[in-house]
């Protein structure tokens, strides 16, 4: 199975900083990764898809990246909706894996 | 507006079986693979279930492999999810979930199962 490794499992932060989340994959996925926003008692939602492609109507400061089996996701300037809690994906193989989940707390 | 709508939850006993729905509104429901993930209280996501559009594929997560089935039928816009010899450790939200090509596109509210004696 195809491991994801996230990072961190929390972050502390205030409004309008730079936050930056990490995926690494044990296996080459390739570009399969997608981000997911989590809110406490509701279902995810998709943010990104193919390691950068913006999910449509989600705002532009959510971007992704990579750098060979790292996968990034960056949120430039954090608004009040955005502290939640952040999921990485892998499709490249069965089983579809998670990541273990970051949690954007209010600093 | 793309839709997705879980039943079927509730409190079963250890060993004892459920069947979770899910009725889909607003997209071509035949046209899409399907999908099933959970989460268990406090924790992350786990992928459980794929299912093509026509059935003809489908895949599982080990933990549930000869224990769950997914199934569709797509005349009446529904998935399910037949859930045989429950363990405690099953116990979870369910979501039901539309694909796109590699990524989870839509999500339901999700259904939660809690296996307890």
């Amino acid at each position: 199975d195809i491991q994801m490794t996230q990072s961190p499992s929390s972050v502390s932060a205030s409004v309008g900083d730079r936050v930056t989340i990490t995926c690494r994959a044990s296996q080459d996925i390739s570009n399969w990764l997608a981000w997911y926003q989590q809110k406490p008692g509701k279902a995810p939602k998709l943010l990104i898809f193919a390691t950068s492609t913006l999910q449509s109507g989600v705002p532009s400061r959510f971007s992704g990246s990579a750098s060979g089996a790292d996968f990034t996701l960056t949120i430039a300037g954090l608004q009040p909706e955005d502290f939640a809690t952040y999921y990485c994906q892998q499709a490249k193989g069965f089983p579809w894996t998670f990541g273990q989940g970051t949690k954007v707390e209010i600093k | 507006e793309v839709q997705l709508v879980e039943s079927g939850g509730g409190v079963v006993q250890p060993g004892g079986s459920l069947r979770l729905s899910c009725v889909v509104s607003g997209f071509t429901f035949s046209s899409y693979w399907m999908s099933w993930v959970r989460q268990a209280p406090g924790k992350g996501l786990e992928w459980v279930a794929n299912i093509k559009q026509d059935g003809s594929e489908k895949y599982y997560v080990d933990s549930v492999k000869g224990r769950f089935t997914i199934s569709r039928d797509n005349p009446k816009n529904s998935l399910y999810l037949q859930m045989n010899s429950l363990r405690a450790e099953d116990t979870a939200v369910y979501f039901c979930a539309r694909l796109d090509t590699g990524r989870i596109s839509y999500w339901g509210q999700g259904t939660l199962v809690t296996v307890s004696s």
